[in-house]
């Protein structure tokens, strides 16, 4: 069974600074995808980034980059310029072959004035 | 559009009761699912479907059970609610292929079994 691990159960950064989160899965899967999902306290599932294994190219939504490492089975997500509104609870999801996602137990970010 | 709603938002329950939590979808996907969150464990999977009429087991099952009568609408259930089922449900559903397209997510349902 696939298995999501994040190492950080909580993390911390000064405003405007750069945070980097944490996720290893263990998969015997080629193809599959990586997910980041930030939930901030009203609760709701926001998508932050996406990541296709076939792809090295590591992908990157404005603030937010992933380091992929396919080898290694790493997947983490850097947070540039930090805002007070990004934090938040983030998981790391996986998703192959079946239809369901496999999370993280999450890793809380807190955002320092 | 709505996207993905959920009802009700908040609920208590008695030990015993039973009760059912509505996932409503206007985005034509085909795959819904159920999943709860616990403090310090994710979000894990209980059911989800793949299309009207269809249903399987995910993750933590027991305890539970759903329908996909209408293409847009989810339905969870708990027969007779225990206290360890207290926990905040939410639904998703997927649309696409079954590999590559995130989940869209409702704003969940907290329970509270005493």
């Amino acid at each position: 069974a696939q298995t999501v691990t994040q190492s950080q159960p909580e993390m911390s950064v000064q405003e405007a600074e750069t945070v980097t989160l944490s996720c290893t899965y263990d998969t015997s899967e080629s193809d599959y995808y990586l997910f980041w999902y930030k939930q901030p306290p009203s609760r709701q599932m926001i998508l932050v980034i996406r990541q296709e294994a076939y792809k090295q190219q590591n992908a990157t939504e404005n603030r937010f980059s992933v380091n992929f490492q396919k080898a290694a089975k790493s997947f983490s997500l850097k947070i540039s310029d930090s805002q007070l509104g990004d934090a938040a609870m983030y998981f790391c999801a996986y998703g192959a072959g079946s239809y369901q996602l496999t999370f993280g137990k999450g890793t809380k970010l807190s955002v320092i004035p | 559009n709505a996207g993905v709603t959920q009802t009700p938002k908040f609920r208590v329950l008695k030990t015993g009761q039973s009760m059912t939590l509505l996932c409503a979808q206007d985005m034509n996907h085909e795959y819904m699912y159920w999943y709860r969150q616990d403090p310090g464990m994710g979000l894990r999977l209980i059911h989800y479907s793949v299309g009207e009429g269809t249903t399987a087991k995910g993750e933590v099952p027991d305890g539970y059970n759903v329908s996909r009568l209408k293409k847009q609408n989810f339905l969870l259930g708990l027969e007779s609610a225990a206290p360890s089922q207290t926990s905040v449900y939410f639904c998703a559903t997927k649309g696409g292929t079954p590999l590559g397209y995130e989940q869209y997510f409702g704003p969940g349902t907290r329970l509270t079994v005493t």
